[in-house]
């Protein structure tokens, strides 16, 4: 099955800083890799993503790159603020049917924005 | 309306007993699963259904049984409840290749 690795596991930036997490997964077949971004005491939410067919996509302070001959994509942040603070997930879909559509989530970044 | 609701939101229970989770979804999504969140964050997939095949992660035990008695619902049954299944347990739902919508996460403490 798929295996993903995402580092660093805790990250803390000053405010107005750029925050850069990345991610490797290690099934070629694997086609769509969202990032999730859950605050204290909430569900994950979705973010940005991002599918093998591309490989940069942007949202305003956000950003996602994919390297797809490496199995490698990564997170970008810029300008961060405070409320940027939450745990942050990457995770990847396998485009193997067998596979039930699941995702699997990296082990998460703390990231941390100080004032 | 909440997309994906579960319940309930916290469940204290004895090492021993068997409890539920109740997870039902307003999205018309064809795929539904359970993740559990440990203490340190991880977020582990136990199962998908898709309404015609239930996909099991194999270090589930079996103590673990989804159940769905429609496609909007997609309930968690667990007996014998052990110490290490403590954690907080997410209902998701997608639509086969889209985006992954969570509930609120049922607390469980097993004591």
């Amino acid at each position: 099955g798929e295996n993903v690795e995402q580092h660093p596991s805790t990250l803390s930036v000053q405010e107005g800083d750029s925050a850069v997490i990345k991610c490797t997964y290690s099934d070629s077949a694997s086609n769509y890799f969202p990032w999730y971004k859950q605050e204290l005491g909430k569900r994950p939410q979705l973010i940005i993503d991002i599918r093998s067919n591309v490989g940069e996509k942007k949202d305003q302070r956000i950003a996602v790159t994919l390297n797809k001959t490496a199995k490698h994509f990564s997170l970008h942040i810029t300008e961060t603020q405070p409320e940027d603070s939450a745990v942050y997930f990457c995770a990847a879909r396998s485009g193997n049917n067998n596979a039930g559509n699941m995702l699997t989530f990296g082990g998460g970044t703390r990231l941390m924005v100080k004032p | 309306d909440t997309a994906v609701s579960q319940t309930p939101k916290y469940l204290v229970t004895q090492m021993g007993n068997d409890k539920s989770i109740k997870c039902e979804q307003n999205l018309g999504h064809d795929t539904m699963y359970w993740y559990k969140q440990d203490s340190k964050k991880f977020l582990k997939i136990m199962f998908s259904y898709n309404n015609k095949e239930l996909i099991i992660n194999e270090t589930v035990p079996n103590r673990f049984s989804p159940k769905s008695p429609d496609k909007a619902h997609l309930n968690l049954h667990i007996n014998s409840l052990e110490l290490g299944d403590s954690a907080v347990y997410f209902c998701a739902s997608s639509q086969t290749t889209g985006e992954l919508f969570f509930g609120e996460g049922s607390r469980l403490t097993v004591l």
